[in-house]
């Protein structure tokens, strides 16, 4: 079945480093891809998403570009501050729209000043 | 705008009880989406209600049921708790017609002694 492999974390970064968390993904057809994430104490919050190969979603400074040859979907951010501290998901759909979300099992991100 | 409300915050049981969790999605949205975070397994789809119906079902016994109401709200129930039911249930809601950004609550605490 379809499924979402992510680095493992914690990842811990000093403010202003860049960021890279890796997201690969094995899936029939032709997935739509969202990064997600958890503030301490919150819910999931949708942070961006791609529908399509070689789109790039971006919001708040990050990015992920989707990346059909490799099957990847990683998160960058160019300069992290210690609000980014946070559970990332990555997680896809299917194009027919039919299946629910599957998520990784989140990267945390620790960000020190 | 409400988002995504879920109750209680924190709840409590032991062993063998019956635990009801609820939800009431974003005002207009007919999907509702249960999901089990569970510490070190990232988020699992349970249950997928829409328009009242039981869409799609993860991978979880029978044990876990729910169902949705006409005002779109919904219940989740797990009978005979075992420990292992321990998490954070997290549920989602999206508008009629597509299961793409989903939004989610902040979560129903379960902590089975």
């Amino acid at each position: 079945g379809d499924s979402v492999t992510q680095m493992e974390g914690p990842v811990t970064l000093s403010e202003e480093a860049f960021l890279t968390i890796n997201c690969t993904y094995t899936a029939t057809g032709y997935p739509s891809l969202f990064w997600y994430v958890q503030y301490p104490g919150e819910g999931l919050q949708l942070l961006l998403k791609a529908t399509k190969a070689d789109d790039k979603g971006s919001n708040k400074g990050f990015e992920a570009t989707y990346r059909k040859e490799t099957t990847s979907f990683h998160l960058e951010k160019g300069s992290v501050q210690v609000s980014d501290s946070a559970v990332y998901f990555c997680a896809l759909t299917s194009s027919s729209g039919n299946t629910p979300l599957v998520f990784g099992k989140g990267t945390r991100l620790s960000v020190i000043a | 705008e409400a988002g995504v409300t879920q109750s209680p915050t924190h709840l409590i049981k032991t062993r063998g009880q019956q635990a009801t969790l609820r939800c009431s999605p974003i005002s207009g949205h007919t999907s509702v989406y249960w999901y089990q975070q569970a510490l070190g397994l990232g988020l699992q789809f349970l249950l997928w209600y829409d328009e009242g119906e039981e869409r799609n079902r993860g991978n979880f016994p029978p044990r876990f049921s729910g169902r949705q109401f006409p005002n779109y709200s919904s219940e989740l129930n797990v009978n005979a708790l075992e420990l292992e039911d321990s998490a954070l249930y997290l549920c989602a809601s999206t508008p009629p017609g597509t299961i793409f950004d989903q939004y989610f609550g902040a979560g129903t605490r379960l902590s089975v002694l």
